[in-house]
Formats: C-alpha cells, structure tokens, sequence
C-alpha cells in the first residue's frame, strides 16, 4: 500500500518563476492538507481540501498561492511569481474518508528553493 | 486559537538511557493530540496518537507518551533510546473533523544520541 506521494521531492526556482507541487494521497484517502515547514521550524497549515472542494484555506498566503484537488489527478499546490521567502519544505498529509479522518498521513514533502 | 508548545529544542541523551519529550497545548477543550518524528530530509512519520480513552498511549518504535489534562501535556517517552532514534519529534494538536480537522505543531525537539 503505497503511501502519501508527492513530486518533485526538490524544486529549484528562479524569483518570479512558477512552483508546481504535486500530491497524490494514499489510495482511499480522500481529504488532503498542505503544510509549509520554513527552515527551523515546526510545520504550519496552508489549506485542507477534498475532491473539487477546498475546505479550509486558513492558512494559505492571500496573494500568488493557490491549491486544487481535481476530481482526477493529484492535489496540485501552485506557486506563482516565487520569492525567496518561499524557499521552504511544503508536505502533503492525507486521511481517509469520515469517520477516521481525523489522522493524517505525511508524504516525504517537496523542498522548494528560490533562487 | 490551539497552540502547541515544545520546551527543549535540542536534547541530547546517551544510547541506552531513557528519554522523555515534552509537550503543552492550550486549547479550550480536549483536542486529539499527536507525536510524529521527522529524520533528516524525510517526511513526517506517526509515532502515535491519543483521542480518548486509556491516558498512556502505545505508540510504534517502543514509544508511548502519556495525556494529563490537569497539566495540558502529552509527554512523549521511551524507556531505553537507540542511536537511530535520532531526529526530530514533532507534537501536534489536531481538532475533531467538524472543528476544521488541521494540525497545529509544536517547534519541534531535536534529539541527539551519544554512543
């Protein structure tokens, strides 16, 4: 049972560039969560979607972030115009569907370094 | 707003000896509460988790950790430390699904082992 996918496991980008993070949760699991890890630091809560629905996006920055979970495919979390503040460990967490959903499983997470 | 606090952010014990982590949250009720530990350049991995029930909790890896209301902790423990033991250890609060369902984590514990 493969676990929490994510790719590519590093990304490096120029400032201004594009980052595309993908996610493909455990098989059955049907909810998916984005964290972003700055260096030295514990994880923080980007935004929580379903299929076709973001559920809770609490925590994503206002401007250039943005996160989707197609009814087919991988969640894709999506970067734009990238700044070196970006440069992070962004993981993915996914749970099966209620009523175990409260445990989240973590992928090995996308290291993103901006240039 | 949850919080999760992580006192020492670095320990180091000898291999063989025991060791507990330690961890407070402030919530207003009784959150479920999580130990995961991250090595170096890898995702998170859960050790264990705690809902309801039985206060001490047995986790993988010869982990437990124990729930103590009156002192908001959740103090993760292991009686004899191995040298591969050595990584990072996360504690997080998580709230029921129909509270938002994301994870808040601690800074985090370093935990070195001497041979």
């Amino acid at each position: 049972n493969a676990g929490v996918m994510q790719n590519p496991r590093h990304l490096v980008r120029r400032r201004g560039q594009e980052a595309r993070l993908r996610c493909s949760p455990m098989k059955g699991h049907s909810h998916v969560y984005w964290y972003r890890q700055l260096p030295e630091e514990g994880l923080k809560f980007m935004v929580y979607l379903q299929k076709e629905n973001i559920i809770d996006e609490s925590g994503m920055p206002k401007e250039r972030f943005s996160a989707e979970f197609p009814k087919e495919g991988p969640s894709i979390l999506r970067i734009q115009q990238v700044v070196r503040g970006d440069s992070a460990a962004y993981f993915c967490a996914s749970s099966p569907p209620t009523p175990a959903a409260d445990t989240q499983y973590f992928g090995p997470g996308t290291r993103l370094t901006v240039l | 707003a949850q919080s999760v606090t992580q006192p020492d952010i670095h320990i180091t014990v000898s291999e063989g000896a025991s060791l507990e982590l330690r961890c407070n949250y402030s919530y207003g009720a009784t959150p479920y509460l999580f130990w995961y530990v991250q090595s170096p350049g890898q995702g998170l991995q859960l050790l264990l988790k705690y809902f309801s029930g039985d206060t001490l909790v047995q986790g993988i890896k010869g982990f437990e950790a124990e729930f103590k209301r009156s002192q908001s902790s959740f103090n993760l423990r292991k009686p004899s430390v191995h040298w591969s033991d050595a990584a990072e250890y996360f504690c997080a609060v998580g709230l029921p699904l129909n509270a938002g369902n994301m994870l808040t984590f601690g800074g985090g514990t370093r935990l070195m082992v001497k041979p």
